[in-house]
């Protein structure tokens, strides 16, 4: 089992550019999850999925953020356009039913620095 | 709505001393109680779990009770090592009712330093 994939590992950009951030979650899970971590906020849950379809999006800071998952083994994260406090550890996490069964399985992150 | 408080940090402590990290919680209904662990670079990862009340989750030497009269979950370990050195997250998931309710709610994580 590969675990949750995320990419890039790390990205950094300029003010006013679009990102896309990608996850794989494990084969057969039917949860997804993206957080945000930062500092000042510590962990921050944007959006999550169940079986592809978005459930509660009430995280998402504003209409720069999106996301989508196309299939049960892809999902993006897009910011559009950056600005330099979207600067953040943004995680993938995904679960096999409810998590108060089970809990999740985090990716690694993506390192997002927007200069 | 569902809330996790965790002890302020960092915590300092010497090789093989006792760690407690505290964790309490606000929740509808009976919630499903979490420990993670992330050590630097690293997503987070699960350390352990319970379900109900009087639960006991244990992994690696850490230990933490589900307490519903006291709407605590406490981590322990009896004698920690350079190698725990890391940010512990306690967790919540609540049952249908709850505002967490389909996914973990978090505290705000509590840095532990393990001196040799």
């Amino acid at each position: 089992d590969a675990g949750v994939i995320q990419s890039p590992r790390h990205e950094v950009t300029e003010m006013g550019q679009e990102v896309t951030l990608r996850c794989k979650p494990i084969s057969g899970h039917d949860y997804l999850f993206w957080y945000r971590q930062t500092m000042m906020r510590g962990l921050e849950l944007l959006i999550y999925f169940n079986n592809n379809v978005p459930i509660d999006d009430s995280g998402m800071p504003e209409d720069r953020f999106s996301a989508k998952m196309p299939n049960a083994s892809f999902s993006t994260l897009k910011i559009q356009p950056s600005e330099p406090r979207d600067s953040a550890v943004y995680f993938c996490a995904s679960s096999s039913g409810r998590p108060v069964n089970y809990g999740y399985t985090f990716g690694s992150g993506t390192r997002l620095t927007v200069v | 709505g569902d809330s996790v408080t965790q002890m302020e940090g960092p915590v300092t402590l010497s090789e093989e001393a006792f760690l407690t990290i505290n964790c309490t919680y606000t929740a509808t209904g009976y919630p499903s109680l979490f420990w993670y662990v992330q050590y630097p670079g690293e997503g987070l990862q699960l350390l352990l779990k319970a379900t109900k009340a009087d639960d006991k989750g244990s992994n690696k030497g850490f230990e933490a009770t589900y307490r519903k009269e006291t709407t605590s979950f406490h981590l322990e370990k009896g004698s920690v090592q350079v190698s725990d050195s890391a940010v512990y997250f306690c967790a919540l998931s609540a049952g249908a009712g709850g505002t967490s309710y389909g996914k973990l709610t978090f505290g705000q994580g509590t840095i532990l330093t393990v001196h040799p």
